[in-house]
């Protein structure tokens, strides 16, 4: 079975500080998806990663992908109370899509 | 450019009622994929179709779920009967090509079986 790990499952931070989120597998993946999830609303894709050792910047989030393909980061700098939310990888498995576990984000301000 | 559209946006019903859900995938998109979300169990997938076609049910917890594409523009989720467990928020989402593309998701029935 594969599957896809978050951690940590949950982060209460004070707003302006910086925190890293992981996503991990066994499996080797040929691309793998960030999403963050609002409270209501439908996960929204963040960013795509392809290559491995691959790093995509979106304002304060630095996605990377590692040199095998089997896991992933999510960092974020000086976070703010806008970045809360549920936030969800996903990949490629061998016949069908499957997303993390999920790592659950407040950012306190 | 219009989501992907689900309704209702809530549903309240009880214990043994018929339940159907509703998506409007995003226009041209191929792949449409149904999941259930629950804070036990995270997002669930149920099912995913391609060219309206369904691809892998095997996340289809029971008999009792049953979904349909009858067209490239709409789609199904039915349960029957509903059960107390049932009760989650069920989303569906579409995308280009069944595996490797984004996904573009509604935002969700949210489900109570009393």
């Amino acid at each position: 079975t594969q599957l896809l790990e978050q951690s940590p499952q949950f982060l209460s931070i004070q707003e302006g500080e910086n925190l890293t989120v992981y996503c991990n597998s066994s499996s080797v993946f040929s691309s793998l998806q960030w999403y963050r999830q609002e409270p209501g609303e439908g996960p929204v894709l963040l960013v795509t990663v392809v290559t491995g050792g691959e790093v995509k910047k979106l304002k304060r989030l630095t996605f990377q992908f590692g040199d095998a393909r089997k896991d992933s980061s999510l960092h974020i700098t000086a976070a703010q109370p806008g970045d809360t939310g549920l936030y969800l990888c996903a990949a490629s498995g061998t016949y069908k899509y499957i997303f993390g576990t999920g790592t659950r984000l407040k950012v306190l301000a | 450019d219009a989501g992907v559209i689900q309704s209702p946006r809530h549903e309240v019903t009880e214990m043994g009622q018929e339940v159907t859900l509703r998506c409007k995938p995003i226009s041209g998109h191929n792949s449409l994929f149904w999941y259930r979300q629950t804070m036990m169990r995270g997002l669930e997938l149920l099912i995913y179709f391609n060219n309206n076609v369904p691809i892998d049910d095997s996340g289809m917890p029971e008999d009792r779920f049953s979904a349909k594409m009858p067209n490239a523009s709409f789609s199904t989720l039915k349960i029957q009967p509903s059960e107390p467990r049932d009760s989650a928020v069920y989303f569906c989402a579409s995308s280009y090509t069944v595996l490797g593309q984004p996904q573009h998701f509604g935002d969700g029935t949210r489900l109570s079986i009393l």
